[in-house]
């Protein structure tokens, strides 16, 4: 069994401000997902990843494959990026998705 | 808009109705999805099907039942349910069954309260 765990599970901060968000894992993963889920409830995928490091617009996103542990990096974040985001793995010949608890991020203007 | 509609949004039910969740995916997936999200817990996979055949049933009790007539769709069916199982249902789907190369994309979600 996969156990994931992520951190913080709550992060308040400043608009303007530098956020990392980090995920770890107990088991060897084929890719690790990052999303974000909406207060009302929707889910969207933001990044899909197995080894490296992604960038999309102010997002980052990081994997070490070694230290099985991943980081949702957000630059100069805006309030509208006040959302939980989620660390899922994929593992067991990658048909399986365990998901983290979340982490649940407001960024105050 | 991820090309994953669910239907209702939000649902209150007595403990002796029965009722039905909706979800249609126009991405021309193989895989679908229904998953739980109770408060301050993970995602719970429920059911997945594949090319419309069930291939897991992830020891979820007999009073949800789940039905994909095609592809394209997935139903939840509901019937003496309780309190406890109020929660956000979401759908979800995938190109197929590998979440090694493919991205999953969720619905909005059914919010379901059971009275």
């Amino acid at each position: 069994k996969n156990e994931v765990e992520q951190s913080p599970q709550n992060l308040t901060a400043q608009e303007g401000e530098f956020i990392t968000i980090n995920c770890s894992y107990s088991v060897g993963i084929s890719a690790l997902h990052w999303l974000q889920q909406h207060p009302g409830g929707g889910i969207v995928s933001l990044f899909m990843l197995s080894s490296g490091k992604k960038k999309h617009g102010r997002l980052i996103a990081t994997i070490n494959i070694q230290e099985k542990h991943s980081s949702l990096h957000i630059t100069a974040s805006h309030p509208r990026d006040s959302a939980v985001y989620i660390c899922a793995v994929a593992w067991g010949g990658a048909q399986k998705l365990v998901f983290g608890q979340g982490t649940r991020l407001t960024i105050n203007p | 808009e991820t090309g994953v509609t669910q239907t209702p949004r939000h649902l209150v039910m007595g403990m002796t109705n029965k009722k039905s969740l909706k979800c249609e995916q126009h991405l021309g997936h193989n895989a679908m999805y229904w998953y739980k999200q109770s408060a301050k817990k993970p995602l719970e996979l429920m059911f997945v099907y594949s090319l419309e055949e069930r291939v897991e049933n992830n020891s979820v009790p007999s009073r949800f039942s789940p039905e994909c007539p095609n592809s394209s769709h997935l139903f939840l069916h509901l019937h003496t349910l309780q309190p406890e199982d109020s929660a956000l249902y979401l759908c979800a789907s995938s190109q197929d069954l590998s979440f090694s190369g493919n991205t999953i994309y969720f619905g909005e979600g059914s919010w379901l309260t059971v009275v």
